[in-house]
């Protein structure tokens, strides 16, 4: 069956362009993590979405970074006038549900996008 | 201090071996504890749920010890394909106002040697 995808798999990008990378979660899975891999380090939270909703942002790094999932399915991470520091990879995951039991749950991950800033 | 801290290694064990990881966490309040197995340039995929009993997943058991906020993890008759980094990782449930994200660690680095 389909898993998380997420595109594009590789970017490279120029210091100050803006970037959007995009998550296909499962297919009805009410909720959607973003996560920012540095090299060498765990996966560190950004973002949760239960649908469209978007409940805990505590996690992104600065107001470049901006995250939606408008109709509750695919979410797109921006990041705006990209830095150095922002190289990384970025992983999406998603569960079956939006209940207080989904920390209990399993949680899918994608590929990943590798982000390189020139 | 990091919320979840263990040893980055990296281990290097022959075929075979057994090896035993370790970890452990900052927030008393953690609700739900995993193993996490990464291989090179792939994403994290789940190796096994941690309970407070104990739980064994044929050559792999996996202990927790709220008391001390330690996890464990032993790798018997280690195989050449258990090459991989193995992150341990916590949730803290909705403490805090977390919404039930994961918290890694750094990984710890197997390498199996035949």
């Amino acid at each position: 069956g389909a898993g998380v995808s997420q595109s594009p798999r590789y970017k490279v990008a120029k210091r100050g362009q803006d970037v959007a990378l995009r998550c296909d979660p499962i297919s009805g899975h009410v909720s959607l993590f973003w996560y920012q891999q540095a090299l060498g380090q765990g996966p560190e939270f950004l973002t949760y979405f239960q649908n469209e909703a978007q409940l805990d942002k505590s996690g992104l790094p600065s107001d470049r970074f901006f995250a939606e999932r408008p109709e509750g399915s695919v979410s797109t991470l921006k990041i705006q006038r990209t830095q150095q520091e922002d190289s990384a990879v970025y992983l999406c995951a998603s569960s079956p549900n939006g209940l207080a039991g989904r920390f209990q749950e399993t949680q899918y991950f994608g590929p990943g996008t590798r982000l390189l800033v020139l | 201090r990091k919320e979840v801290e263990q040893d980055p290694g990296p281990f290097n064990v022959p075929e075979g071996a057994t090896v035993a990881f370790n970890c452990t966490y900052s927030n008393s309040a953690s609700q739900s504890f995993f193993w996490y197995r990464q291989d090179c340039r792939k994403e994290p995929k789940l190796l096994m749920s941690v309970y407070s009993s104990g739980n064994e997943d044929g050559r792999f058991t996996a202990q927790l010890n709220r008391a001390s906020q330690y996890i464990s993890l032993l790798i018997r008759d280690s195989k050449l394909s258990d090459s991989a980094t193995y992150l341990c990782v916590v949730n803290v449930g909705l403490y805090g106002g977390s919404q039930g994200n994961l918290i890694f660690g750094k990984g710890t680095k197997l390498s199996v040697k035949p």
